[in-house]
């Protein structure tokens, strides 16, 4: 079975740094997904950003980025230059590349905080 | 990206009643949609995946009688909570499949008196 961990339930940052969102995962399969969502107050999940794990390059969006650790297990968000709309939770997901099976396993989320 | 759509936003009902939740793909043909339920504080807790034209895909723990999903046509799930009580109050959320990755609705709070 596949498992997803966000080990920081809430964080905070000050208003134009930077701050980093840590997530593993336990999987024995080779062809998968990651993702990170972002859930602001509205509750509407939002795509933030996709790593394809069979690319070794880091997926970066704007000020989003991540940093795959495939060895490791290990899929941390980096948020730079922080934005007061930043603040809302986040999720950290994983899915099994399969075409019968597309099943999301989330973390448990890691409230985001931003400061002005 | 797919545009999805929930309705209601909000719906209030006595126990006992049913209450039946849409979720529409607006601008994408969706032969997968998911359905989660979220409680407060908590992730996203998959319920079923619902597969157009068939019959849908509980979880674990999901009573399929309780929790009835129709996915008639690839625009349209419908989630219906039959003879709610209390403690089906809840978040629930539909989500699309598509461009390998899933787009999810506004969500639906229920509330049941």
């Amino acid at each position: 079975a596949q498992t997803v961990t966000q080990s920081q339930p809430e964080m905070s940052v000050q208003e134009a740094e930077t701050v980093t969102l840590s997530c593993t995962y336990d999987t024995s399969e080779n062809n998968y997904y990651l993702f990170w969502y972002k859930q602001p107050p509205s509750r509407q999940m939002i795509l933030v950003i996709r790593q394809e794990a069979y690319k070794q390059q880091n997926a970066t969006e704007n000020r989003f980025s991540v940093n795959f650790q495939k060895a490791a297990k290990s899929f941390s968000l980096k948020i730079s230059d922080s934005q007061l709309g930043d603040t809302a939770m986040y999720f950290c997901a994983f899915m099994k590349h399969d075409l019968n099976f597309n099943k999301f396993y989330f973390g448990s989320g890691t409230k985001l905080n931003v400061k002005p | 990206g797919a545009v999805v759509s929930q309705h209601p936003s909000r719906v209030i009902c006595k126990s006992g009643t049913s209450v039946k939740i849409e979720c529409r793909s607006l601008d994408f043909q969706a032969t997968t949609m998911f359905w989660y339920r979220q409680f407060p504080k908590q992730s996203l807790m998959l319920m079923a995946t619902s597969n157009e034209g068939s019959k849908a895909t509980y979880e674990q723990g999901v009573e399929k009688d309780k929790f009835l999903i129709n996915h008639a046509s690839l625009t349209l799930s419908t989630l219906t909570v039959t003879s709610a009580h209390p403690e089906d109050s809840s978040f629930y959320i539909c989500s699309v499949w598509g461009e390998d990755t899933q787009y999810f609705g506004p969500g639906t709070r229920l509330t049941v008196l």
